[in-house]
């Protein structure tokens, strides 16, 4: 059972555009929800996270929307950039120091 | 300062080996975790430590899979008697006390021949 959906699978947006991935979740206890980038042969580093208690958090170029009664999450890339083009992961947790739960990736690609 | 280093960086083993996996977390972080990411996936969580303890082992596949950290800072995640399905990326993150945030290690990348 898959407990954390994300599309898409892969993206291309032009530079300068708004980059948008999606996420879904099952499990009512997660409590924080975090977004991971990854570059090819490199571990995934922490971007942007958000607990349920706000609908939105904005840092920088970076906004997570979230849902809590449709039980969804957004990452909003503003103004895209090449450097932007990697693998971005939804993340899911209870909280504290619980292991995340992954969505499977969506592949950005920003087109200079 | 250092961030979470793994070695090897890239081990290759034959099917039916033992293989070893080293995790150095950031210095003083006391929470440390283990994962799998298969190619094309996102890391799949096998194991949590708070200090010496596994705290959370509810993600290793098979008792072939088993981790230790007996001082509370390095950890070693141990296969036994590896398959072919074993080959991945294997993923270590260390956090502090009370946060949440997760950092992550570049990975060892294990084929099983």
């Amino acid at each position: 059972q898959q407990q954390v959906k994300q599309s898409p699978q892969s993206l291309i947006v032009q530079k300068g555009g708004i980059s948008i991935i999606n996420c879904a979740y099952e499990n009512t206890a997660f409590d924080y929800f975090p977004w991971y980038q990854q570059f090819p042969g490199k571990g995934p580093a922490l971007l942007i996270a958000i607990r349920p208690d706000v609908s939105e958090k904005k840092e920088g170029r970076f906004t997570i929307s979230f849902n809590k009664s449709a039980k969804q999450f957004s990452l909003h890339i503003m103004d895209s950039q090449p450097g932007d083009s990697a693998t971005y992961f939804c993340a899911a947790s209870r909280g504290g120091a619980d292991g995340l739960t992954f969505g499977k990736g969506t592949h950005l690609i920003i087109q200079p | 300062g250092a961030g979470v280093s793994q070695t090897p960086s890239n081990k290759v083993t034959e099917k039916g080996k033992y293989v070893e996996l080293r995790c150095d977390p950031i210095s003083g972080h006391t929470a440390l975790y283990w994962y799998r990411q298969s190619l094309g996936q996102g890391p799949e969580f096998l194991i949590y430590f708070q200090g010496t303890g596994a705290a959370d082992d509810s993600g290793l596949p098979n008792d072939r899979f088993f981790a230790v950290r007996p001082e509370g800072s390095v950890s070693t995640l141990k296969i036994q008697r590896t398959e072919r399905g074993d080959s991945a990326v294997y993923l270590c993150a260390s956090s502090s006390t009370g946060l949440e945030t997760q950092y992550f290690g570049p990975g060892t990348r294990l084929l099983v021949l």
